[in-house]
């Protein structure tokens, strides 16, 4: 079963730090292109960050550009988001979406891991 | 103004049809883009639903059925969500996307309401 599990969430400080961990299963990782996307409680869809399949192109929303970095390890079929300077306003469920091949659709999604930051 | 407009709700009646719109900015010009579709219900991830760029280039969503469909009206500059014979199942938050300059873009979403 074609599966990413999102782990890491949990309650910080602002201004503190925290690391996202998307564990995929059930497709050949390496070969796909992955993202982050995010929501806040009650509010839309935030796309946050993509990364190529090798790692070696990324972009980020302006929004967090310069605070978050992005990375993967293919050999653990892992995908990463450090998130740091964290805000309030960062604070929501937090998505690693797998983008198809060739067609940059968003096709498979995990369930999410919640980041609140709140003093 | 943002990129992506999508009306907050809309409603319709079991077996219509619904049409869910996707304005783009002025300035970005629909026809060169592909348009994403997502369907969201309370308490799970989306759902890739389609991509629509142009009659020749489209694309379902893996198990999608094939009431929902996509098309542009160029006149309004977006991008449509047509989703026919409506059941209570389709009541969700429907999410348009493009990748524009090296960023994916949501649209703010569109509450659908059957009744």
């Amino acid at each position: 079963e074609v599966q990413l599990v999102e782990s890491g969430g949990g309650l910080v400080q602002p201004g503190g730090s925290v690391r996202l961990s998307c564990a995929a299963s059930g497709f050949t990782f390496s070969s796909f292109e992955m993202n982050w996307v995010r929501q806040a409680p009650g509010k839309g869809l935030e796309w946050v960050s993509y990364i190529s399949s090798s790692g070696t192109t990324i972009y980020f929303a302006d929004s967090v550009k310069g605070r978050f970095t992005i990375s993967r390890d293919n050999a653990k079929n892992s995908l990463y988001l450090q998130m740091n300077s964290l805000r309030a306003e960062d604070t929501a469920l937090y998505y690693c979406a797998r983008d198809e091949i060739r067609g940059g659709a968003f096709d498979i999604w995990g369930q999410g891991t919640m980041v609140t930051v709140s003093s | 103004q943002a990129v992506l407009t999508q009306p907050s709700s809309l409603s319709a009646s079991p077996g219509a049809s619904a049409s869910l719109t996707c304005t783009l900015r002025s300035g970005i010009n629909v026809g060169t883009y592909s348009i994403y579709w997502y369907q969201q219900k309370p308490g799970s991830p989306p759902q890739y639903l389609l991509r629509y760029k142009s009659d020749s280039d489209k694309q379902q969503g893996s198990g999608v059925p094939s009431r929902f469909s996509g098309s542009k009206d160029a006149s309004a500059n977006a991008g449509i969500l047509l989703i026919s014979g409506l059941q209570s199942e389709d009541e969700a938050d429907y999410y348009c996307m493009i990748w524009h300059s090296n960023a994916a873009v949501f649209g703010g979403g569109t509450k659908l309401t059957v009744l």
